[in-house]
């Protein structure tokens, strides 16, 4: 299983653009690198999926180079409700392990 | 999207007693389930595999006898904390994979999850 790791936390400020990189050197060859998003209290809510270079949905967009040994997350204009932690998963058909996540604060 | 339902939402007991938790895929069937839980300020841990028809997978360091998971059907799991003691209050949280959904390989749904305090 490949593992991942991330920053700790991050702070941004209101209408600020937020790259989060998580870095899965072993990643495998069937592994898809995907996002989740959590608040307190609430089940982790899907953000986006990705193999390789980039992908774009209506709330971010995912950056992963060549080797895909590192990805990056890019929220555009923070607002105050992003705030949360957020979760890289190298993630395939097998069981699902989460790493540490990002915990996002956005100040206004 | 796909749904995945979780009950309660929160549930107090006394120590000693077990408390069940119930996870439902509301549109979608799923072959694979897992059930989590979280700490505060911590990270998800995985606890179990469960797929329908067949025993659970449980992590190691997890005890089966503890935390008894049932996956009977294709919508719906159970978790059971069996005779509860204060420790195991927890944040318990499932998802589910399921057998035909759109996406790609893997992409997990999760429930809104289960706040247990034991007493």
């Amino acid at each position: 299983l490949a593992k991942t790791t991330q920053p700790i936390s991050m702070d941004s400020y209101e209408g600020q653009e937020v790259n989060i990189t998580c870095s899965h050197n072993n990643i495998a060859t069937n592994d898809y690198i995907t996002w989740y998003q959590q608040f307190p209290s609430q089940g982790p809510r899907f953000i986006i999926q990705g193999y390789k270079t980039k992908v774009t949905n209506e709330v971010a967009s995912l950056f992963i180079p060549a080797d895909r040994k590192s990805s990056t997350l890019s929220l555009p204009r923070v607002s105050l409700s992003d705030t949360a932690v957020y979760y890289c998963l190298a993630l395939n058909t097998d069981k699902l392990i989460f790493g540490t996540g990002t915990r996002l604060q956005v100040f206004p | 999207g796909a749904v995945v339902s979780q009950h309660p939402s929160w549930v107090i007991c006394k120590s000693g007693t077990s408390v069940k938790i119930e996870c439902r895929s509301l549109d979608f069937q799923a072959t694979t389930m897992f059930w989590y839980r979280q700490f505060p300020k911590q990270s998800l841990m995985l606890m179990a595999t469960s797929n329908e028809g067949s025993k659970a997978t449980y992590e190691q360091g997890v005890e089966k006898d503890k935390f008894l998971i049932n996956h009977a059907s294709l919508t719906l799991s159970t978790l059971t904390v069996t005779s509860a003691h204060p420790e195991d209050s927890s944040f318990y949280i499932c998802s589910a994979r399921g057998r035909g959904l759109a996406g790609n390989t893997g992409e997990l749904f999760f429930g809104e999850g289960s706040r247990l305090t034991v007493l």
